[in-house]
């Protein structure tokens, strides 16, 4: 597509269920990138993926929080037992190559925890 | 933890004037980029300069980057009430396997028409 499509576009769950985010890159983008943005704060990086080899997890809060990319293309970025902590704006963004090339993000999911 | 700091949090000018705005950072960098994020939106890609130049030009931006301060400035003439928005500047460096992009906490920026 001509974009990177984020859905839902808002979530809301109860705390303790379990949610999966759903990421569409641009066609072609070898790296996807997975960023948790609280209100009023710049995003905050989660995960990151070359094609379909998750090389950098370490931005992921907890064990609670898995991300994948079976094919290299939709990723889905899935939280166990939601808590309240968990409420932001879940962005992710593709990029042409791996470093020097601008990103282009989704509009993100609004996930609010209840 | 973010990487960066916008300087200033917040800043209000009229249309027509010019806005400034500056991130500072703390590591070795390859290139810094500067991003739009309008409010609910997703973020758009402004601007890339790359850590060998010290300034960048893309119609109304205008960038620098100094390195031996590790400092940068996003500067927007002849502003416009569409300009209105969170500006974050975001490094790209070298953090072990992966080139993410650490953002700074950004500058809210509004346009008065």
């Amino acid at each position: 597509g001509a974009g990177v499509s984020q859905s839902p576009r808002y979530k809301v769950a109860k705390r303790g269920q379990d949610v999966a985010l759903r990421c569409d890159p641009i066609s072609g983008h070898v790296s996807l990138f997975w960023y948790q943005q609280a209100l009023g704060q710049g995003p905050e990086f989660l995960t990151y993926f070359q094609n379909e080899a998750q090389l950098d997890k370490s931005g992921l809060p907890s064990d609670r929080f898995f991300a994948e990319r079976p094919e290299g293309s939709v990723s889905t970025l899935k939280i166990q037992r939601t808590q309240q902590e968990d409420s932001a704006v879940y962005l992710c963004a593709s990029s042409l190559a791996q470093g020097g090339y601008g990103y282009t993000f989704g509009s993100g999911t609004r996930l609010t925890v209840v | 933890s973010q990487q960066g700091e916008e300087d200033p949090q917040a800043l209000s000018i009229q249309e027509g004037e010019n806005a400034t705005m500056n991130c500072s950072y703390k590591t070795s960098i390859n290139n810094l980029q500067w991003y739009r994020q309008n409010s609910g939106r997703g973020l758009v890609h402004l601007i890339l300069i790359r850590s060998n130049e010290r300034e960048k030009h893309s119609g109304r931006l205008r960038v620098t980057l100094d390195t031996s301060k590790k400092s940068s400035s996003l500067l927007i003439t002849a502003s416009r009430a569409a300009d209105t928005a969170s500006y974050f500047c975001a490094t790209d460096g070298d953090a072990g396997s992966a080139r993410q992009l650490t953002f700074g906490s950004g500058t809210q920026l509004t346009v008065l028409p």
